[in-house]
């Protein structure tokens, strides 16, 4: 099946420090998501793109859509303690019922 | 607002013994899915449903059976457990968006089995 290949797998930074994640696939999607778990719950979704080249921002977080339509970037601009986290990109793959894939995540560690 | 509630939230299990998973939506979704998140893997998908009385396998069924007789309810069931199956597991909702993308998750259940 399709596999995400998300980087880096994790990171350590200080607060007020930008952030920036990528994620990368063999594969051509229509759609690329970002998703956010905090420790001990489940993923929430921050962003959704639904087209190449395509930039979206939410608060703090802008994410693109990559033009070779295979990979998908993650940025976080001064972060914050609450940013602390694992990030995942997922993709539905074309189909539909929501059947997402996830790549591996990234777990993000902010130091006040 | 419950959302997605799972339960329960936390289990042991000896090898061979069964269990079930339960998983109740108040969103009125039609859409409902069971992962599970392992170390370094993310979240794979186990079984999903399209709607009531609905199953289908995702992309790790085996050892696992699933149930959907209510539309609100998805139940995830272990006949005999094995230690592979040490793993917290997710529960999640869809309606009908765009591509169903936007998933609501409940906050999960760790299993454990010995």
């Amino acid at each position: 099946g399709q596999q995400l290949n998300q980087s880096p797998q994790s990171m350590f930074i200080q607060e007020g420090e930008d952030v920036s994640m990528n994620c990368t696939s063999s594969s051509i999607f229509n759609t690329w998501l970002w998703y956010k778990q905090d420790p001990g719950e489940g993923p929430v979704l921050l962003i959704a793109l639904y087209k190449a080249g395509e930039l979206t921002s939410n608060g703090r977080l802008t994410a693109q859509f990559g033009i070779t339509r295979k990979d998908s970037f993650l940025n976080i601009s001064a972060s914050i303690p609450s940013d602390v986290g694992i990030y995942f990109c997922a993709n539905a793959g074309g189909t539909s019922y929501g059947k997402l894939t996830f790549g591996q995540g990234t777990i993000l560690t902010v130091h006040p | 607002n419950a959302g997605v509630t799972q339960t329960p939230k936390f289990r042991v299990l000896k090898t061979g013994q069964s269990m079930t998973l339960l998983c109740a939506q108040d969103m009125n979704h039609e859409y409902m899915y069971w992962y599970r998140q392992d170390p370094g893997m993310g979240l794979r998908l186990i079984h999903y449903s399209v709607g009531e009385g609905t199953t289908a396998k995702g992309e790790v069924p085996d050892g696992y059976n699933v149930s959907r007789l209510k539309k609100q309810n998805f139940l995830l069931g272990l006949e005999s457990a094995a230690p592979s199956q040490t793993s917290v597991y997710f529960c999640a909702s869809s309606g009908l968006t765009r591509l169903n993308e936007k998933l609501f998750f409940g906050s999960g259940t760790q299993l454990s089995v010995l």
